[in-house]
Formats: C-alpha cells, sequence, structure tokens
C-alpha cells in the first residue's frame, strides 16, 4: 500500500500572508507528482505535473518543488488571497501505476 | 484539456436503493475512471471504464457493488448498487488526455451523494 501524506491537514492564515504546505511520497518507483486545487462544488483543478528531482514549477503567485529522492513535495503560496480557499490535494504515480492521493490540505484565507 | 460534466451533480438516497451517475466528456478520450472520497478520506480509485469491454477494478470494489458502463469514447455510467450510508460520499468521474500516467488527469465536478 503505497502511502501519500499531507501536512497541515488545515490551516487558517489572514490575507496577504504566505503559506505553504508539504506533500511526502514513497522515493521508490517515482514517476511523477501531481498538485491539485478543489474548491467546494467545484472539480479538481490540475495545478502541476512533476517528474523530475529538483523541479521547481510556477503558476502566477503558486508555486511547487520537487525532491524524489527523499520524497516530499512542497506547495508554496505568495501572498494568499480569499479565492486561494481551497483543498490543495498531492497524488503520487509511481512507474506504470495509478494515482494515489493524499488527504489534502484544506486552506482558508481571510481577510 | 478536457470538460467534464456529471449527472446528478448531489442526491439523497434511501438504503437498499441503486443510484446511476453520468459522467460525460466533451472530447474522445482513451482513460476514464472513477473515483470517490469518502468523509475525511482521500480520492480513492474504484475502476478503470474501459470501452467494448468490462471495467477494472481496484482491490475493495466489486462489479456488483459498482457497475460501470462505456458505450464509446466520451460517455459512462457508474451505478451505486444496493445503497447504505457507508457509500455516502462524492463520486468523481476523470480522463487522461493522452497516453501515460504522467499526463494531466481531468476530473469532473463531482456527484455527491447522501445515503440515508
Amino acid at each position: 500500500i503505497l502511502n501519500v501524506e499531507q501536512s497541515p491537514q488545515s490551516l487558517h492564515v489572514q490575507e496577504g500572508d504566505s503559506t505553504n504546505f508539504t506533500c511526502s511520497f514513497p522515493s521508490s518507483n517515482f514517476y511523477a507528482l501531481h498538485w491539485y486545487r478543489w474548491e467546494t462544488a467545484k472539480s479538481p483543478e490540475a495545478l502541476f505535473v512533476m517528474t523530475l528531482n529538483g523541479d521547481e514549477k510556477k503558476k502566477g503567485r503558486i508555486s511547487a518543488t520537487l525532491n524524489t529522492k527523499e520524497g516530499y513535495s512542497y506547495l508554496y503560496i505568495k501572498g494568499s488571497q480569499p479565492e486561494d480557499s481551497a483543498t490543495y490535494l498531492c497524488a503520487f504515480t509511481g512507474t506504470a501505476s495509478k494515482l494515489t492521493f493524499g488527504t489534502g490540505t484544506r486552506l482558508q484565507v481571510t481577510l | 484539456s478536457a470538460v467534464i460534466s456529471q449527472k446528478p451533480s448531489r442526491d439523497i438516497c434511501q438504503r437498499g436503493t441503486s443510484l446511476t451517475i453520468q459522467c460525460q466528456v466533451d472530447s474522445q478520450v482513451t482513460m476514464m475512471f472513477w473515483y470517490r472520497q469518502q468523509p475525511g478520506q482521500s480520492l480513492t480509485l474504484i475502476a478503470t471504464a474501459n470501452q467494448g469491454s468490462e471495467a477494472t477494478y481496484e482491490s475493495g470494489f466489486v462489479i456488483d457493488k459498482f457497475p460501470i458502463s462505456r458505450p464509446n469514447l466520451t460517455f459512462s455510467t457508474l451505478t451505486v448498487s444496493n445503497m447504505s450510508p457507508e457509500d455516502s460520499s462524492i463520486y468523481l468521474c476523470s480522463v487522461i488526455v493522452g497516453t501515460g500516467w504522467g499526463e494531466t488527469q481531468y476530473f469532473g465536478p463531482g456527484t455527491r451523494l447522501l445515503v440515508l
């Protein structure tokens, strides 16, 4: 059974704060690591697909890093806004295997 | 990319009944899947919906409980049979546009099911 863990489970920040979450995953047989943002009553939205150790990706105020040797990825949000409030999911896929999701980090950004 | 719609968006059902969820994609896709998320749990793959053949189920999920149809490359249904309160979950359809697990996976908005 593959273990994908995310921390913290939930987070409450003020508008303008920067924040980050962690996703840890098995370091063997790595193929790809996915990040999603899931707002209530909407479809999970793909943020990043990361495949290379040391990879760093950015989309607006959101960025992510990847360390496949030690099995972790960080997601950063710079200057959080209320519209960033959502659950952030990571998913690991090993070689030729399905996506295994973490339980997510629930972010709430208040004014 | 892919745009996915699901029907119904939510439902409240009585135990012992069955519910069929529909998934429609705006383009032809090879890889199509059904997931569920039980309260407090992670998204879990139920099965891969195969066009023209029986679905491939993950460990812990069986065809009698979750029959799946996939008549073509843009449509699939998942039935939750003989429901119990433990089936209360969000059920999501998803697709990969491409051929591999390293490709982006797109999701529908989900069907929120409450079983009383």
